[in-house]
């Protein structure tokens, strides 16, 4: 079970917004460290759609956005299409059982 | 552009082990981390360890040290990881995913996945 706790769906109608949530706890997220997510489409390699919280790396659309407070983080995508449908997950470093890098369980996104 | 190119997909018996590649290209090596996910049928994200190829040595997730290993071929630019005494649940999809050398970095590329399937 992921210390990473996201819905396991959401869904929106296209050109709508819909937000993604990530809670964690006092070992990762809670302790200052950063969020990062990525959109992973079955059959391909998941991709980087923002680091450190609220960056976007080059060629992701600014329809995605983050943000963190506490011990939580959102991803947030407006203006839904169609190809944005896919599986997104949070990753954050925690200072329990050694240092890991983790995961959240992943949302599916269905745009209806 | 930085690519990082996998070995092809393993059928591995359990109790066995199963070795995989990651050749990277167009991009630093010795000083970015190399990290190892993998995906199970079904299943989340989980990350198994990484090496940044400078410093030799590798970090695992407690959950893999006793079976995981990860080492660095500087000459050619290549990272492994072999994982032994495979069991079913196993059988997962390995990506190789490089980033800033810093355990608090986010994976910025990735490799194409390497299926591996544990079976009798």
């Amino acid at each position: 079970q992921s210390v990473l706790t996201q819905p396991p769906s959401v869904s929106g109608a296209p050109g709508q917004r819909v937000t993604i949530s990530c809670t964690g706890s006092s070992s990762n997220i809670g302790a200052g460290y950063d969020v990062h997510w990525y959109q992973l489409v079955p059959g391909t390699a998941p991709r980087l759609l923002i680091y450190g919280n609220n960056n976007r790396p080059s060629g992701v659309p600014d329809r995605f956005s983050g943000s963190k407070s506490g011990t939580s983080a959102s991803l947030a995508i407006t203006g839904l299409q169609a190809d944005d449908e896919a599986v997104f997950f949070c990753q954050c470093y925690d200072n329990s059982l050694g240092g890991s890098r983790l995961f959240g369980g992943g949302t599916r996104l269905t745009v209806l | 552009q930085v690519q990082l190119v996998q070995s092809g997909a393993e059928v591995k018996k359990p109790g066995s082990s199963v070795k995989v590649s990651c050749k990277t290209s167009g991009g630093a090596f010795s000083t970015y981390a190399i990290n190892w996910v993998r995906q199970a049928p079904g299943q989340g994200l989980e990350w198994m360890g990484g090496i940044i190829p400078i410093f030799v040595t590798a970090d695992y997730a407690q959950k893999f040290r006793d079976r995981v290993t990860i080492t660095a071929d500087e000459t050619t630019s290549t990272v492994y990881i072999e994982l032994s005494s495979l069991r079913y649940e196993d059988t997962a999809l390995y990506f190789c995913a490089r980033g800033v050398a810093a355990a608090t970095a986010s994976f910025d590329d990735w490799g194409q996945g390497t299926l591996v399937t544990v079976s009798s």
